[in-house]
């Protein structure tokens, strides 16, 4: 059975600050997800990862896959109050799609 | 504008009382999926579907069904709703894998069922 786990849970960072958000899994997948949830909203895609190495980047933050070991990062650089929300990964099971639990990410001054 | 629309936003019922939750799409999507959000749970896949008339369970099936007899509709119905099934329900879409994969959620269904 497919288990996604991230940490931490919650996050509060000063802005200005870098930091990491981990994804482990448990079996073989072939693709994984990031997303971000602003309170009260949907979700919103931001990465596709599809093969051992990729690595991804959008502004402040930066994705990269290492599916040897099952592991996910989520590196945040320079963190700025507009990236205050949480943060999903989701990773592939033939067609079903399993979520993490989340990371709440507050950034203050 | 490309989209997923869910109807109704908000609903409050009582136990017993079928419902369905409607979810479309205007992006020629195959795959379709219900998800629901529980605080500390993360979200969990309900139902999906791969294309027209092809379903298939997720995670957290029981409860609910749903069908796909046209390629932008995917409705959830519940047909005897119950107090554990209050949550705040997800569509999502988009193309099969292979594709650009990436998901497009609707903007939510909050559900209470009393």
């Amino acid at each position: 059975e497919l288990k996604v786990e991230q940490n931490p849970l919650f996050l509060s960072m000063q802005e200005g600050k870098n930091y990491t958000i981990y994804c482990n899994y448990s079996t073989t997948s072939d693709r994984l997800y990031w997303y971000r949830q602003d309170p009260g909203k949907s979700l919103e895609s931001l990465f596709v990862l599809l093969s051992n190495g990729a690595v991804k980047q959008e502004g402040r933050l930066m994705a990269s896959l290492d599916t040897k070991a099952r592991l996910s990062t989520l590196h945040i650089t320079a963190a700025v109050h507009d990236l205050s929300a949480t943060y999903f990964c989701a990773v592939s099971n033939t067609d079903k799609l399993i979520f993490g639990t989340g990371t709440r990410l507050q950034v203050f001054p | 504008e490309a989209q997923v629309t869910q109807n109704p936003r908000y609903l409050i019922t009582v136990t017993g009382k079928k419902l369905t939750v409607t979810c479309s799409q205007n992006m020629n999507h195959e795959y379709m999926s219900w998800y629901r959000q529980d605080p500390g749970l993360g979200l969990r896949q309900i139902y999906y579907s791969m294309n027209v008339e092809v379903t298939d369970k997720g995670d957290v099936p029981e409860g609910y069904k749903v069908s796909r007899k046209e390629k932008r509709n995917f409705p959830l119905i519940l047909e005897s709703p119950s107090p554990n099934q209050t949550s705040l329900y997800f569509c999502a879409s988009s193309l099969p894998a292979g594709g650009s994969d990436t998901q497009y959620f609707g903007p939510g269904t909050r559900l209470t069922v009393l």
